[in-house]
């Protein structure tokens, strides 16, 4: 069965430092590949998406993943945080056109 | 993109009444979801809105508890049925072409007490 795994419940990290979050899916075949973010109270934005092609996604707000068939992993990166990226962070594969969503991951950001 | 919009935003019930929550999409779309994020927890998918015929649900959801509408491609209904404290939650409405895109509402803010 599809899943996805974020391995990491928190991360702290402080505002100027390189960020990683860490995403691993089970999939059969090519995944189409997502990161959300989600502010307190607010719902789900788009931050960028994988389906074919260069395997270095740019996103928005600065946000990049890169995806590793051969580790199965789809990695948000950013390299400089800033305070307002403070949010919870979910990973999701697409399987027959619904959604499958890891647990999140819960970014804080040290001043 | 699509621009989707949830009403109400939140709202508190009474246990044992039903709320109606309603998805408004500012283009047609293929695809509608009701997703359903418990306090603290990820998002689960509730079902799938389809235009013209029922609803598909995941395992665990039902229509008796979860009755769904889409009457149009750009409208859909989640009614959360005889609600009691475990249903408080936010539920979210997505949509999109295919597995391409999906975007997502604001949320709707259940509390039940």
């Amino acid at each position: 069965a599809q899943s996805v795994t974020q391995p990491d419940i928190h991360i702290t990290v402080s505002e100027g430092a390189s960020l990683e979050l860490r995403c691993n899916y089970s999939y059969g075949a090519t995944p189409y590949l997502f990161w959300y973010v989600q502010s307190p109270g607010q719902g789900l934005q788009l931050l960028l998406k994988y389906f074919s092609g260069d395997t270095l996604v740019q996103g928005i707000k600065g946000f990049e993943a890169e995806f590793k068939r051969s580790q199965s992993s789809f990695n948000l990166r950013k390299p400089s945080v800033h305070w307002s990226d403070a949010a919870e962070y979910f990973c999701a594969v697409a399987s027959s056109y619904k959604l499958i969503f890891g647990s999140g991951t819960r970014l804080l950001v040290r001043p | 993109s699509a621009v989707i919009s949830q009403k109400p935003s939140r709202d508190i019930c009474q246990r044992g009444t039903s709320l109606t929550i309603q998805c408004q999409v500012d283009s047609q779309v293929t695809m509608m979801f009701w997703y359903r994020q418990q306090p603290g927890q990820s998002l689960t998918l509730i079902a799938t809105a389809n235009q013209g015929s029922e609803a598909t649900y995941e395992s665990g959801f039902v229509i008796d508890k979860f009755p769904i509408s889409r009457p149009n491609l750009t409208f859909s209904t989640l009614t959360v049925s005889n609600m009691s404290p475990e249903d408080s939650s936010i539920y979210l409405c997505s949509g999109g072409g295919d597995s391409t895109e999906a975007f997502f509402g604001q949320g709707t803010r259940l509390t039940v007490v």
